[in-house]
């Protein structure tokens, strides 16, 4: 069994602060872990993936996040804000890495305001 | 880039009629997926499909919903009889054998049932 939690419904960050949204994971695999980013309107657009390697992971948009297994986490961060980045952010997780046809456990989603 | 599409993007059918929403994966992938996103909530796994079969199915996919890939490019979901709490966005997603291993998702299908 897979699951993932989100541990903010909505955070708010000035434009040009840093970002930290939070997620926890709970799998009986090594995981696949990704965060996906769905804006207005829009379908899922993938940011970034662990796969067991790196444990810093570096995405799009100069997003990054880091698989922390002794806490069970996967935080996203990005180091300064753009307004672009208001959207609302998953924290998904595979249970099986890589192979298969495995399918992906998401979080409830983070909602992400910039402020001007 | 390659991607995945859905049509349409936007369907309202009444309760009890049959819809029929339908994706493009891309062209080299083999693993194909449904997901679903009721307004407000987290987005669910319906389904999964590979070599014409289905893989896994969630409970939320009962006897009224279908897959199919009736060719070599379009994969489809079926809802029979349309319930109100059917409307959702509905995804589409596929994956690569050989890799890279994430699914690429689709736009997105809204599904209005009234």
């Amino acid at each position: 069994a897979q699951s993932v939690t989100q541990l903010d419904s909505h955070v708010s960050v000035s434009e040009g602060t840093p970002v930290l949204l939070r997620c926890n994971y709970s799998s009986s695999y090594s995981p696949s872990l990704f965060w996906y980013v769905q804006h207005p309107n829009k379908g899922l657009q993938l940011l970034l993936k662990y796969t067991s390697a790196a444990t810093l992971v570096k995405g799009i948009n100069g997003f990054e996040a880091e698989f922390k297994k002794s806490e069970t986490s996967f935080h996203l961060t990005k180091p300064s804000a753009h307004m672009s980045d208001a959207a609302e952010y998953f924290c998904v997780v595979s249970g099986t890495p890589n192979f298969g046809n495995e399918k992906l456990t998401f979080g409830t989603g983070t909602r992400l305001t910039i402020i001007p | 880039e390659p991607e995945v599409t859905q049509t349409p993007s936007h369907q309202v059918t009444q309760m009890g009629q049959e819809v029929i929403l339908r994706c493009v994966p891309i062209s080299n992938h083999l693993y194909f997926y449904w997901y679903r996103q009721i307004l407000g909530q987290k987005v669910e796994f319906l389904v999964s499909f590979y070599n014409n079969e289905i893989s896994e199915k969630s409970e939320i996919f009962d006897d009224q919903f279908s897959v199919e890939r009736p060719d070599g490019s379009n994969f489809t979901l079926k809802i029979r009889s349309t319930k109100l709490e059917d409307s959702a966005m509905y995804f589409c997603a596929s994956k690569s054998l050989d890799g890279p291993y994430e699914q690429y998702f689709g736009p997105g299908t809204r599904l209005t049932v009234t």
